[in-house]
């Protein structure tokens, strides 16, 4: 069964700073991963993806990631924190060779300090 | 394109009620899914419709149910409303079971 893991419900960064959000995945097939932002009383917006193409994966608003399957991961970083980017980050798996269900983690809540 | 809408935004229902909720896809898009999203629970999956069908449920009591038109627009229900189900419901598309899903602005369910 899939599943992901958020490490940190809440980060906090300084302005300027790196952020680094955390996302470990389990599946018993290569996934497809997403990274998705939501921001206040609004849907979810896509960040990113990976779909078994390129490893390093770069998104929208200066966001990557990287897809290790040696450490099932999918962190998502950006190297310079903007304030606008304080919101909800969820990850999510996807099985492409079953169900196609979405997994979402159960979010990072990331918080730009000036 | 217009991007993913759904009916009513805002809601408010007392406990017993039932409800019904409204999400309109991207054009073109053939799968649609439904998410509980709460403070406690996260986001939750419910289920997803694909050209009429059900191909996914997640676990939730047969009080919600679903269903996806022609069109592929989609309607979910919810019977015998419980202080528990206040939470923001959000619907999201999908050209097919490949591609990533796009988000609509969510209903936000209140049950007093």
């Amino acid at each position: 069964a899939q599943s992901v893991t958020q490490l940190g419900s809440h980060v906090s960064v300084s302005e300027g700073a790196l952020v680094l959000l955390r996302c470990n995945y389990s599946s018993s097939v290569p996934p497809y991963l997403f990274w998705y932002v939501q921001y206040p009383n609004q849907g979810l917006q896509l960040l990113l993806k990976y779909t078994s193409a390129a490893t390093l994966v770069k998104g929208i608003n200066g966001f990557e990631a990287e897809f290790k399957k040696s450490e099932t991961s999918f962190h998502l970083t950006k190297p310079s924190a903007h304030m606008s980017d304080a919101a909800e980050y969820f990850c999510a798996v996807s099985d492409p060779s079953g169900t196609y269900k979405y997994i979402f983690g159960t979010g990072t809540r990331l918080k730009v300090l000036a | 394109k217009a991007g993913v809408t759904q009916t009513p935004r805002y809601l408010i229902k007392t406990r017993g009620q039932q409800v019904t909720l409204s999400c309109s896809p991207i054009s073109g898009h053939r799968s649609v899914s439904w998410y509980q999203q709460t403070p406690g629970q996260g986001l939750q999956f419910l289920f997803e419709y694909f050209s009429e069908t059900q191909r996914n449920k997640g676990n939730f009591p047969g009080r919600f149910s679903g269903r996806q038109f022609s069109n592929s627009r989609s309607e979910m229900n919810v019977s015998t409303l419980e202080l528990g189900d206040s939470a923001l419901y959000l619907c999201a598309s999908s050209p097919d079971r490949v591609n990533e899903q796009f988000f609509g602005p969510g209903t936000r369910l209140t049950v007093l």
